[in-house]
């Protein structure tokens, strides 16, 4: 099955800088790999998702990028602001294949300093 | 409804106890997930539902999990003789089609905890 791999497990970034979180997949079929955001004690929620016919999406300050070959994607938030800090988890699947539900990362913990 | 609903949010039992947890999900959303989730990991993949059928139940760890949705709305998640290794937040999400076709829409979730 599908192995999901993310990093940093926490990360620490000035309020205005960017920050990088970085996941590797392992199942070369997997074309569908959301990014979600979990602040403490609520339910993640979808920030953006990118499949695997393109290799960059934007929306906002949230970009997503994706290397098939290398089997990694990365999410990328810009001008990050405190309301950015949470826990973010990436995941991937095989949309449209096997009847798998999604496989998620570890999540990064994401803290924004003032 | 407006969101996914799971009940109970807590659930407190002690080990060897039999356990159930309801969610209902987004009214018109065919498919149905439940996850696992433990502090400080990821969402951990235990069964989904297209419609009334489990299309895939890969992720249930053992026998003592079960999962219903007898008519394809309301799933019930049923724990046997609950052992402390079961204490995790379950999450139910559910989606307009099935994996990949949209977004998951995931509940609060239901804090279940085995002494």
């Amino acid at each position: 099955g599908e192995n999901v791999e993310q990093h940093p497990s926490t990360l620490s970034v000035q309020e205005g800088d960017s920050a990088v979180i970085k996941c590797t997949y392992s199942d070369s079929a997997s074309n569908y790999f959301p990014w979600y955001k979990q602040e403490l004690g609520k339910r993640p929620q979808l920030i953006i998702d990118i499949r695997s016919n393109v290799g960059e999406k934007k929306d906002q300050r949230i970009a997503v990028t994706l290397n098939k070959t290398a089997k990694h994607f990365s999410l990328h938030i810009t001008e990050t602001q405190p309301e950015d800090s949470a826990v973010y988890f990436c995941a991937a699947a095989e949309s449209g294949g096997g009847a798998d539900g999604l496989t998620f990362g570890k999540g990064t913990h994401l803290i924004i300093q003032p | 409804g407006a969101g996914v609903s799971q009940t109970p949010s807590n659930k407190v039992t002690e080990k060897g106890k039999y356990v159930e947890l309801r969610c209902d999900p987004i009214s018109g959303h065919t498919a149905l997930y439940w996850y696992r989730q433990s502090l400080g990991q990821g969402p951990e993949f235990l069964i989904y539902f297209q419609g009334t059928g489990a299309a895939d139940d890969s992720g249930l760890p053992n026998d003592r999990f079960f999962a219903v949705r007898p008519e394809g709305s309301v799933s019930t998640l049923k724990i046997q003789r609950t052992e402390r290794g079961d204490s995790a937040v379950y999450l139910c999400a559910s989606s307009l089609g099935g994996v990949g076709t949209g977004e998951l829409f995931f509940g609060e979730g239901s804090r279940l905890t085995v002494l």
